[in-house]
């Protein structure tokens, strides 16, 4: 019954590969996220999609690409990682785009060695 | 563009004490402000929020005070156990944006 989930919870990985992180809600929210925790514990929001259509999409390499099968789903896909991409990914959801309570996943530890 | 600056980094109280973390937001078309808790290794979780149309919630020992005008906003933890220690991070959503900024986070050490 968990409201917000990821898979995987860990990912290591080498330089140069590609690697995809996959989110699911069963809340019925409208609104998903994709935020990046760096190693200093700074949250920031990647992208957002509100019923399957991109809203947000802050300064982020093109080697990261979001999609969204259908308004419950949310995944990451990034090409070619490099050390810098190591962090913790959390996925969020809430009911609208607007000022809305976000609800957090457990978050995908991403290890690029 | 948008900013949150939390303040202190890191406070460190002895049980029974109260903790007070402040917040200021840049965005003048910030209404909803959200605070969160985050323990070693899980998610950030909601302990309380305020929309820019209150001054002030509270909820059993967290209370969380909301100034407009000067762009503040502030969370007090009273009576402060060991399992409040965590990092505690403030938040604004921009009603032009949607986009929801976090302050810095604050490192809130209760010592038994």
């Amino acid at each position: 019954d968990t409201a917000v989930s990821q898979t995987p919870k860990y990912l290591v990985t080498q330089m140069g590969n590609d690697k995809s992180i996959k989110c699911e809600q069963n809340l019925g929210h409208d609104t998903m996220y994709w935020y990046k925790q760096d190693s200093k514990k700074f949250l920031k929001i990647m992208f957002s999609y509100n019923n399957k259509e991109l809203i947000i999409n802050e300064t982020v390499p093109n080697r990261f690409s979001p999609k969204s099968p259908d308004k419950a789903h949310l995944n990451l896909h990034i090409n070619s990682l490099e050390l810098g991409d190591s962090a913790v990914y959390f996925c969020a959801s809430s009911q609208s785009r607007s000022a809305d309570t976000q609800y957090f996943g457990p978050g995908t530890r991403l290890t690029v060695l | 563009g948008e900013n949150v600056e939390q303040h202190p980094s890191t406070l460190s109280v002895q049980e029974g004490d109260s903790a007070v973390i402040k917040c200021t937001y840049s965005d003048s078309a910030s209404n909803y402000f959200p605070w969160y808790k985050q323990e070693l290794g899980k998610r950030p979780q909601l302990i309380i929020d305020i929309r820019s149309n209150v001054g002030e919630k509270k909820d059993q020992r967290i209370a969380v005070t909301l100034n407009k005008t000067a762009k503040h906003f502030s969370l007090h933890i009273t009576e402060t156990q060991p399992e409040d220690s965590a990092v505690y991070f403030c938040a604004a959503i921009s009603s032009n944006t949607g986009k929801l900024i976090f302050g810095q986070g604050t490192t809130l050490q209760v010592k038994p």
